[in-house]
């Protein structure tokens, strides 16, 4: 079965630097997503991206964050100067096209198995 | 705003028998999605099951089903004849139609005991 797939699987990073999570969705998706699980909380949604360019995004998307989609693959998440409380599970998702049903999209967003970040 | 509340921090259920999940949310827009998720110790986000506003039936997947009570804004887990493989974290969430955001609730954490 097809799965979203993120590298690395764990990150160490001194505060201050630049980080990159990386992650290539399910080929035949169209929704990319970011979303982010601090230690013991609930997962919280960062952005959504579709057809190049930021569809949704969360107020903790903010400057220090971008996302891009480099090529036909892949998808990442860009954090400027990290902090120590960037230090989370990052989840990348995606979905198919969200068809529209009764008025709903009932399209589910698969997850990749997290990046954990620890930022020092 | 949009709110999911799952009350129940942790449930204990023997195995082979059938346990609810349970979790109520908040929404005016008439035209949303239902997901629950399971996360096992490992941390991956598994997708289990969807229910749609409009859906007449309660959706069934395997030994999962779904308890959808519109008019009381609750959408309850079913797992039926529990497994040791079921014991993980089990997270409710919703999305709302156009959007594109899934929110999750606190999450449930299952231990199912031999």
């Amino acid at each position: 079965e097809p799965e979203v797939t993120q590298t690395p699987s764990h990150q160490v990073t001194q505060m201050g630097q630049e980080v990159i999570l990386r992650c290539v969705p399910i080929s035949n998706h169209l929704y990319f997503y970011w979303y982010r699980q601090i230690l013991g909380q609930k997962v919280e949604f960062l952005v959504s991206f579709y057809n190049n360019e930021i569809s949704e995004k969360s107020e903790i998307f903010d400057d220090q964050f971008s996302v891009e989609r480099p090529d036909g693959s892949n998808f990442t998440l860009k954090i400027r100067s990290t902090k120590l409380e960037d230090s989370a599970m990052y989840f990348c998702a995606s979905s198919e096209a969200h068809r529209f049903r009764g008025g709903y999209s009932n399209q589910p967003q698969h997850f990749g198995d997290g990046t954990r970040l620890s930022i020092l | 705003a949009q709110k999911i509340t799952q009350t129940q921090p942790g449930m204990f259920v023997q195995e082979k028998e059938a346990v609810t999940l349970d979790c109520t949310y908040d929404t005016s827009d008439p035209s949303y999605g239902l997901f629950w998720y399971k996360q096992p110790s490992s941390g991956e986000m598994i997708f289990l099951i969807y229910q749609g506003s409009y859906d007449q039936q309660n959706a069934t997947e395997g030994r999962y089903s779904l308890n959808f009570q519109k008019a009381r804004k609750s959408a309850n887990l079913v797992i039926s004849a529990s497994q040791l493989g079921d014991s993980a974290m089990y997270f409710c969430a919703m999305r709302e139609t156009g959007g594109f955001k899934t929110i999750f609730g606190a999450g449930t954490r299952l231990f199912v005991k031999a």
